[in-house]
């Protein structure tokens, strides 16, 4: 499983609350990923990490912001949760370097997320 | 950036059965992972296999790059093997960091 944990694994919030959705691995990786998964949409990346405080943006980014404060830890924010946010979020390290011949993704076991 | 297209989007099986899952791509890739969704929600990772052929057990995986395919192949399927499998990709350069999953292909392998 890479090392890879998810925290909350569950969580129903109210619209306009603010959420915080942990990743944390142990085996430090340089390359991590937020992913969401709605239905009929397979996963999609919101933002990604290629070091500490080194972020960018991904297909999905509108809504949500990152942090990188150390290198186990990649943080996701819905600084104003929207139902449009209720999905199923996955964090995702790479094996490897984006930038060379081998990068192999793993992915953690996904926090499930509903805004009511 | 790359579509990525799975054939067939559900397939129902009869246990013991083969089977072939197609990914299609629309560009260059320097990365391609088959994955497998299990009904509990955990994305297991199956190949990573941006060219060529490999074999893990009963499953094994071909990418013709050139022609931008790839195929999975399931032999002698259990209820095990039942949930989604995804097939994903990245390009190269800026394109490197996120991998574009198709919508995937939903197996059932029936007893």
């Amino acid at each position: 499983d890479a090392g890879i944990t998810q925290s909350p694994r569950h969580k129903v919030t109210e619209t306009g609350t603010p959420v915080t959705l942990r990743c944390h691995q142990t085996e430090n990786h340089r390359y991590m990923y937020w992913y969401r998964q709605d239905p009929g949409h397979g996963l999609r990346l919101i933002h990604y990490s290629y070091g500490v405080k080194d972020t960018d943006k991904g297909e999905v980014s509108d809504g949500y912001s990152v942090s990188r404060s150390k290198t186990e830890d990649f943080l996701l924010t819905l600084e104003s949760a929207t139902s449009s946010q209720t999905s199923v979020y996955f964090c995702a390290i790479s094996v490897g370097d984006p930038r060379s011949s081998y990068n192999e993704q793993f992915f953690g076991p996904g926090t499930r997320l509903t805004v009511l | 950036g790359i579509q990525v297209e799975q054939s067939p989007p559900d397939l129902i099986l009869q246990e013991g059965a083969n089977s072939t899952l197609r990914c299609n791509f629309s560009d260059s890739v320097n990365n391609l992972q088959w994955f497998h969704q299990n009904p509990w929600g955990q994305l297991i990772n199956l190949f990573y296999i941006p060219s060529g052929t490999k074999q893990n057990g009963r499953l094994s995986a071909t990418t013709v790059a050139t022609e931008r395919y790839s195929l999975l192949y399931i032999s002698s399927s259990q209820t095990t093997d039942s949930g989604v499998y995804f097939c994903a990709v990245a390009g190269s350069g800026a394109g490197s960091y996120q991998l574009t999953f198709g919508k995937g292909t939903k197996l059932s392998v029936i007893p």
